[in-house]
Formats: C-alpha cells, structure tokens, sequence
C-alpha cells in the first residue's frame, strides 16, 4: 500500500498569514492526490483534486501543487473559518490512503 | 444538490453485526462509484471500501476484507455496508462518500461525503 506523510501536524497562523501543508507519498502517485478540509464534528470538504484542481465553489486562497511523491496546499490568506484539520489522500490505487492530517489553529 | 444520508449505527457487542444504509439523492446514483470512509473517535479519516457504478467491482481496506461486504441498489439509490466479526476498533463514525471520475482512464475521487453514522463495538 501507498503511506501518506503530512507536516506539520499542528500549525498555528495569525490571520492574513500565509500557511503551506507538505504531503509526501511512499512512492509516485502522478497528481492523483486530493485535499479535503474538515471542521470540528463536521464531515471533510473536497478543496483540491488532481494535485492542484480547485473544486468549485473553494475560495481561491486555497492552492495546491507537486506531482510525484511531493505535494503542498497552500493558503495565501489565514482567515478564521479556515480553523480545520486538512487531509491529503492518494487516489492512484486501492486503498485510498489519507495523510494523518494537520490541524491548523488561529492564533 | 447532492445529499448523502446515513443510517444504521449504533452499540453493537464485539463479534456482532451491522448494517450501514446510505440513501442518495440529487444526483443519478447509478452513474457514480461509492465509497466508504471511516473516522475512530478523535483519530484520522480511513478509507473503508468502494464499488462501481454497476456494482460489479468492489475494493476493501486490509483491516476489514472478509468481514465487511460493499452493496449497492441502484434501483433504490441506497448504498449499503454489512460488517459482521465487530471489533472494538472498528468503533468509528462512518461516511458514505462519492467518487467522481473527471475523464475514463483517469482515477475516481472523493467530491461528496454524508454527515456520518456512529457505530460503537463494546460489551
């Protein structure tokens, strides 16, 4: 199976603060890689798709970007209501492995 | 607009049985792949098993093949999970989630998830 890596786990931003997620694959999984954001006691929103698609309707301070085995979200300007965990998933192969997530704080 | 309803959780003794409902609406069912993901208390999400739009293909995580089955009534727009064998660490809140594929010969994603149903394994 393919293992997802994230870092950091935890971040802490100020708002208007440029926040970047790193997600790594145990081995290639082209751009098939997906990010998902999830609130407290919600379930995951899909925000990026093929490594760097913007779903619709995503706010266009969310980014994503890498092919390979590396790839980063980005959010250019922290706002309050980005407080979530975020989660990377490859989808090249069965099973579907997510990232172990990285929770992103206000301060 | 998309809505995924889930139902069927619940207490459950180790070593028993349940099974998870998932009725879909606003889209045409029948034309999309499925897929369940689970999430233990407090913990990551974890990708469960998928199906195809005919139903004719299943996958399952290593922690659940042979004791979880994958079903789907296209008929009835309803997806389903039998899981039989409970564990106490199966204990999670489970998704019923929908795969789009952009393009044949492209990979299927995760562009819709259900609120969740909890199911607890404990005596």
């Amino acid at each position: 199976d393919i293992q997802m890596t994230q870092s950091p786990s935890t971040l802490s931003a100020s708002v208007g603060d440029r926040v970047t997620i790193t997600c790594r694959a145990s081995q290639s999984i082209s751009s098939w890689l997906a990010w998902y954001q999830q609130k407290p006691g919600k379930a995951p929103k899909l925000l990026i798709y093929k490594a760097s698609s913007l779903q619709s309707g995503v706010p266009s301070r969310f980014s994503g970007s890498g092919s390979g085995t590396e790839f980063t979200l980005t959010i250019t300007s922290l706002q309050p209501d980005d407080l979530a965990t975020y989660y990377c998933q490859q989808y090249k192969s069965y099973s579907f492995t997510f990232g172990p997530g990285t929770k992103v704080d206000i301060k | 607009e998309v809505q995924l309803v889930e139902s069927g959780g619940g207490l459950v003794q180790p070593g028993g049985s349940l099974r998870l409902s998932c009725a879909a609406s606003g889209f045409t069912f029948s034309s999309y792949e499925m897929s369940w993901v689970r999430q233990a208390p407090g913990k990551g999400l974890e990708w469960v098993s998928y199906i195809s739009n005919n139903g004719r293909t299943m996958y399952y995580a290593d922690s659940v093949k042979g004791r979880f089955t994958i079903s789907r009534d296209n008929a009835k727009n309803s997806l389903h999970l039998q899981m039989s064998g409970l564990r106490a660490d199966d204990t999670a809140v489970y998704y019923c989630a929908r795969d789009l594929r952009i393009a044949s010969g492209e990979p299927s994603f995760t562009d819709y998830w259900g609120q969740g149903t909890l199911v607890t394994v404990s005596s």
